[in-house]
């Protein structure tokens, strides 16, 4: 089956870019999504790209596509202490649902 | 964005017992899903509720003991049955919107004694 892998935990420095990385094996994804959750809350979706883009900025936030290698990134730029969480990344084909990854737990250090 | 409200957000309940779960989508949708997120742990689908028709349950999930309601196209339920302590987990709704993506309600954290 479909699968999504992710690095576990991520440190960076405040102030620094912080690049969170994910690589999937379904050729057929359509849409790629990065999600956020604060400790003892729910998912908030931050961004999600379509198969046929490469990249896609929202402020500080770039996320790079290389379909051929089926990697997916997310770039936060000036990292604060409140992007402190764990990201997920997640990929579907059309209406089906969602695949996660594990999730990268990304520690800010002031 | 889609707003989607879920509750309760917490609950403690007494092993044996049942608790539904609600999820309330701000516009309708074709498609809802429920997963779960054991502690310290990614999500998991439990099923895709679809109005009209019986919810598509994923393997290790069952509808006696996750059953779940989609009366109309912006609500649905998922009832936890005859709880245990391993069915402590969060509870997360989800729902599809074209322009949007799949959002999340907030879940719900449930604890089972």
């Amino acid at each position: 089956g479909e699968d999504v892998e992710q690095s576990l935990f991520l440190s960076v420095r405040e102030g620094d870019s912080s690049v969170i990385n994910c690589t999937y094996t379904d050729s057929s994804s359509t849409y790629l999504y990065w999600y956020k959750q604060e400790p003892g809350a729910g998912l908030q979706l931050l961004t999600y790209i379509f198969s046929n883009m490469d990249m896609k900025q929202d402020q500080r936030l770039t996320v790079l596509l290389n379909k051929k290698d089926k990697h997916l990134s997310l770039r936060i730029a000036d990292t604060q202490t409140g992007d402190s969480a764990i990201y997920f990344c997640a990929e579907n084909s059309g209406n089906t649902p969602l695949v996660f990854g594990k999730g990268t737990r990304l520690s800010v250090i002031a | 964005s889609a707003v989607i409200s879920q509750k309760p957000s917490r609950d403690i309940c007494q092993r044996g017992t049942s608790l539904t779960i609600q999820c309330q989508v701000d516009s309708q949708v074709t498609m809802m899903f429920w997963y779960r997120q054991q502690p310290g742990q990614s999500l998991t689908l439990i099923a895709t509720a679809n109005q009209g028709s019986e919810a598509t349950y994923e393997s290790g999930f069952v509808i006696d003991k996750f059953p779940i309601s989609r009366p109309n196209l912006t609500f649905s339920t998922l009832t936890v049955s005859n709880m245990s302590p391993e069915d402590s987990s969060i509870y997360l709704c989800s729902a599809d919107r074209i322009d949007y993506g799949y959002t999340f309600g907030s879940g719900t954290r449930l604890t089972v004694v």
